[in-house]
């Protein structure tokens, strides 16, 4: 079974709204820890927001919110206000603990494409 | 502060050839990764390490060696090169704390004809 799903394979959005890109996670780790990564089309990897499996509110940096539901295992990431320079891949991952270290598993990403 | 630097950018190799993939990071991160990313997959983690002189497989190790003798260093050798290794590698590094943030290098593209 995958660890991380990501359905939207592409998304739409026109800017200045917002949008959601969907993320859901599969552990029997109690402690874990979520991120996403941007990648822009010159390739790297960008780091957007972190959420903690013990961590009560959502995260938030900026424009990027990150949805978190524990009980349904997803983490969304809500960008408000969507600019052009949002367009990019969009990846979620997964921080475990096997055997006493730390591994991140990434989902598939979602391509975001912003219009004006 | 450099953060992850990796080397070559580019690559072209013939089937069968070897090579090396560099990787330092300036951070003292214990941690540091090794990731390939193929398009529709997602980035891959291929080996780690917790610390100088102690590695691991990940998901796709075979084909890949690693090792590290230092704190800054982690290099990943292809050992014969297959067109299947056609990809792009990165590496991470991250700290210890809790959040295991992970830092990447801009990645390098191999080709493998």
């Amino acid at each position: 079974a995958q660890k991380i799903t990501q359905t939207q394979p592409g998304m739409f959005v026109q800017e200045k709204e917002a949008v959601t890109l969907d993320c859901t996670y599969d552990t029997s780790d109690p402690s874990y820890g979520l991120f996403w990564y941007k990648q822009p089309s010159s390739g790297e990897m960008i780091f957007l927001i972190y959420q903690g499996s013990y961590d009560q509110q959502n995260a938030t940096e900026g424009r990027y919110s990150l949805n978190f539901q524990k009980a349904r295992k997803s983490a969304n990431l809500v960008i408000s206000a969507s600019q052009l320079g949002d367009s990019a891949m969009y990846f979620c991952a997964m921080r475990e603990w096997d055997s006493g270290y730390s591994t991140l598993t990434f989902g598939k990403g979602t391509m975001l494409l912003v219009s004006p | 502060n450099a953060g992850v630097t990796q080397t070559p950018k580019f690559q072209v190799l013939k089937t069968g050839q070897s090579m090396t993939l560099q990787c330092a990071q300036d951070m003292n991160h214990e941690y540091m990764s090794w990731y390939r990313q193929d398009p529709g997959m997602g980035l891959r983690l291929i080996h780690y390490s917790v610390g100088a002189g102690i590695t691991d497989q990940g998901e796709v190790p075979n084909g890949y060696n690693v090792s590290r003798s230092t704190t800054e260093d982690f290099p990943l050798r292809l050992l014969s090169a297959a067109p299947s290794q056609t990809s792009v590698y990165f590496c991470a590094s991250s700290s210890g704390t809790s959040r295991h943030e992970q830092f990447f290098g801009p990645g390098t593209r191999l080709t493998v004809l």
